[in-house]
């Protein structure tokens, strides 16, 4: 059972675009929502995250929006960058920080110059 | 301030032989989580630890997997007899403790087995 949907696979965005990864949660007792971000041979490191009681996140270039009734929050990477190129993953805990990690599959992003 | 140290970052093993796979955790954090990282997958969660303390499994393969974290020196993960499926990424990420808290990943340890 996939508790965390996320799409596309893959995403190919050109120099300065604006990239947007969805996911889809199915368990109604998730309340912590991060996204990470992955580099060939390296581990995942903590990009952004959000709590259901805002609509919205914004940290520089990296906005996470979120809706509760639809169980969906999406990532979106404006002025997409070549370093932007890496693998994204969405996840779902119950609670920020004690609590274990679901994780979507990912989406492998590339941006081309 | 060192991030999760792993080691060893890539582990080769014959099928039946045992893997050690070792987490340090970031400076102050008592609290341990293991994933394991399949192609083409995201993280799968493992085990989660707290010095000398289990404090859930239920994502660790019933036989031939433990784990543990104990009072003095790194948390451990072991493979016993291993075989072909347990080819992957593990990755270990520690936590300070406390509500808001992020997981912070190591760099993983790839294991092949032969």
């Amino acid at each position: 059972q996939q508790q965390v949907k996320q799409s596309p696979q893959s995403l190919i965005v050109q120099k300065g675009g604006i990239s947007i990864i969805n996911c889809a949660y199915e368990n109604t007792a998730f309340d912590y929502f991060p996204w990470y971000q992955q580099f060939p041979g390296k581990g995942p490191a903590l990009l952004i995250a959000i709590r259901p009681d805002v609509s919205e996140k914004k940290e520089g270039r990296f906005t996470i929006s979120f809706n509760k009734s639809a169980k969906q929050f999406s990532l979106h990477i404006m002025d997409s960058q070549p370093g932007d190129s890496a693998t994204y993953f969405c996840a779902a805990s119950k609670e920020a920080g004690y609590s274990t990690l679901t994780f979507g599959k990912g989406t492998m992003l590339l941006v081309s110059p | 301030n060192a991030g999760v140290m792993q080691n060893p970052r890539h582990l080769v093993r014959r099928r039946g032989q045992e893997a050690r796979l070792r987490c340090s955790p970031m400076k102050g954090h008592s609290h341990v989580y293991w994933y394991r990282q399949l192609p083409e997958e995201g993280l799968k969660f493992m085990v989660y630890l707290q010095k000398e303390n289990i404090i859930d499994e239920s994502g660790m393969p019933k036989e031939r997997f433990s784990a543990e974290f104990p009072k003095e020196g790194p948390s451990i993960l072991r493979i016993q007899q291993v075989v072909r499926g347990d080819s992957a990424a593990y990755f270990c990420a520690s936590l300070e403790g406390g509500a808001s808290q992020p997981q912070h990943f190591g760099d993983g340890t790839r294991l092949s087995i032969l």
